[in-house]
């Protein structure tokens, strides 16, 4: 299947700043890509909608000014969040789907950040 | 509102039998399902996936039933063994005939432990 990459993989970062998580699409490129959030035992929950070249689409609930998501290029989407709190405190998942597969997304690793 | 639902938050079998993983949904505009199979701090992976014009869709040791009138799938996993324990989730997209929706919309995941 295609390849998605996060980076990093973990972090910690003290409460008030502001942490970058990359997503890439390895092999393919991507328009679209996802921003997940998992807490434990809990389901992944959608953020947003990263489009290349457009602003991203936030899910109901999600702070947009917050969470700031950058598609730069077909093959890079980035999430900062931005002032983090402890309660940002979560598991980071990005997907993308690949052209040439119809329906399905791709993952990346994660990126467990944990805010102090 | 949960709109997928995964009732059983653990299943354990033994290696060599059966594995049944059931997922529920409620919104009737779902026309793609999915599985998923995530490890812990790891992202999900692909599984195996079903149209709604489909009722069976099978990949080796796996296959997945959907009875749209009943707004259930199952995943079935035979023979099982120790290496498919991990963490099994449910998905559902409503991609319509237009393209409609790439979002994907999680269950909350089924922890199956394969006994040795």
């Amino acid at each position: 299947g295609a390849v998605v990459s996060q980076h990093p993989s973990r972090v910690i970062c003290k409460s008030g700043t502001s942490v970058k998580i990359e997503c890439r699409s390895l092999d393919f490129q991507a328009t679209t890509m996802f921003w997940y959030r998992q807490f434990p035992k809990q389901s992944l929950m959608l953020m947003a909608t990263s489009n290349e070249g457009s602003k991203a689409t936030y899910e109901q609930g999600v702070e947009k000014d917050k969470f700031l998501i950058n598609h730069a290029s077909l093959t890079l989407s980035t999430l900062t969040v931005t002032s983090a709190h402890p309660e940002d405190s979560s598991f980071y998942i990005c997907s993308a789907r690949d052209p040439r597969s119809y329906n399905e997304q791709f993952f990346g690793p994660g990126t467990r950040l944990t805010v102090l | 509102d949960q709109q997928v639902k995964q009732n059983s938050p653990s299943l354990s079998v033994q290696e060599g039998r059966i594995s049944i993983l059931n997922c529920d949904y409620t919104n009737s505009m779902f026309d793609y399902f999915l599985w998923y199979k995530k490890y812990p701090a790891e992202g999900p992976t692909f599984l195996i996936s079903i149209s709604s014009i489909k009722d069976k869709n099978e990949d080796g040791r796996f296959t997945v039933f959907l009875n749209k009138s009943a707004k259930h799938l199952s995943l079935h996993i035979v023979p099982s063994q120790p290496g498919d324990s991990a963490v099994y989730f449910c998905a559902a997209s409503a991609r319509g005939t237009q393209g409609g929706s790439e979002k994907l919309v999680f269950g909350k995941g089924t922890k199956l432990t394969v006994n040795p």
